[in-house]
């Protein structure tokens, strides 16, 4: 079974706070992704990271960072956390697609943040 | 698309009754469809997928039709139970996207007791 863990369920952070949100997937998956999901806005996609050391913008990078220094391992920062940013993160990994098969991505619980 | 949330679509469904959820896509160069089932507090689950060179493929209770002439998908849950209350969304992937899924917003499905 594929197993995507993160590190909290709920966190509360002030304002201009850096927040750091971490992803463990135990699958030795390539991808990583990190999304936010808002009520009425469905599943936006923050970032994501198809190899160790390696990122690419989603839609909504703006007030995000992330490393990957680890295959198993992907971080998500605010680096000064604003209340528009209280939302459920959820991080997701996958196998790349390969002789025409697709990704299927497998996601973590969810780290739910409010900003205040 | 369909709202998620306080404008989300619910369909409510009796308790042992069989339950289908509909999602439109509009890229017809998707090839690759997913759905997920998000309770309450938690993360998507995967649910089941279908490849765009089929238009039918059945799990364990629940069953995937694609109808890509009306680019349409569509979740049937037989004897819909309790634990079947969640979210439903469908994902679709297309080269076109550089791989990348797109989610739909989701249906709340309710069973009533």
């Amino acid at each position: 079974d594929v197993k995507v863990t993160q590190s909290s369920r709920y966190l509360v952070k002030r304002t201009g706070e850096k927040v750091f949100l971490e992803c463990v997937q135990d699958m030795d998956h390539e991808n990583m992704f990190w999304y936010r999901q808002d009520p009425g806005l469905g599943l936006r996609l923050i970032y994501f990271s198809y190899d160790v050391k390696m990122k690419e913008k989603g839609d909504i990078p703006e007030g995000y960072s992330v490393s990957r220094e680890k295959k198993e391992r992907f971080s998500l920062i605010l680096e000064s956390a604003s209340t528009n940013q209280t939302s459920m993160y959820l991080c997701a990994s996958s196998f790349p697609p390969s002789g025409g098969a697709r990704e299927t991505q497998y996601f973590g619980p969810g780290t739910r943040l409010l900003v205040l | 698309g369909e709202s998620v949330g306080l404008h989300l679509p619910t369909l409510s469904v009796q308790e042992g009754d069989n339950s289908i959820i509909n999602c439109a896509y509009s890229n017809s160069a998707s090839d690759y469809f997913i759905w997920y089932k998000q309770e309450s507090g938690k993360g998507p689950q995967f649910i089941i997928d279908i490849r765009s060179n089929m238009d039918k493929r059945q799990g364990q209770r629940v069953t995937v039709l694609l109808n890509k002439t009306v680019k349409h998908l569509s979740l049937q849950i037989a004897a819909t139970q309790p634990g079947d209350s969640a979210v439903y969304f469908c994902a679709e992937n297309s080269l076109v996207r550089d791989d990348k899924i797109i989610f739909g917003k989701g249906t709340r499905l309710h069973i009533l007791p």
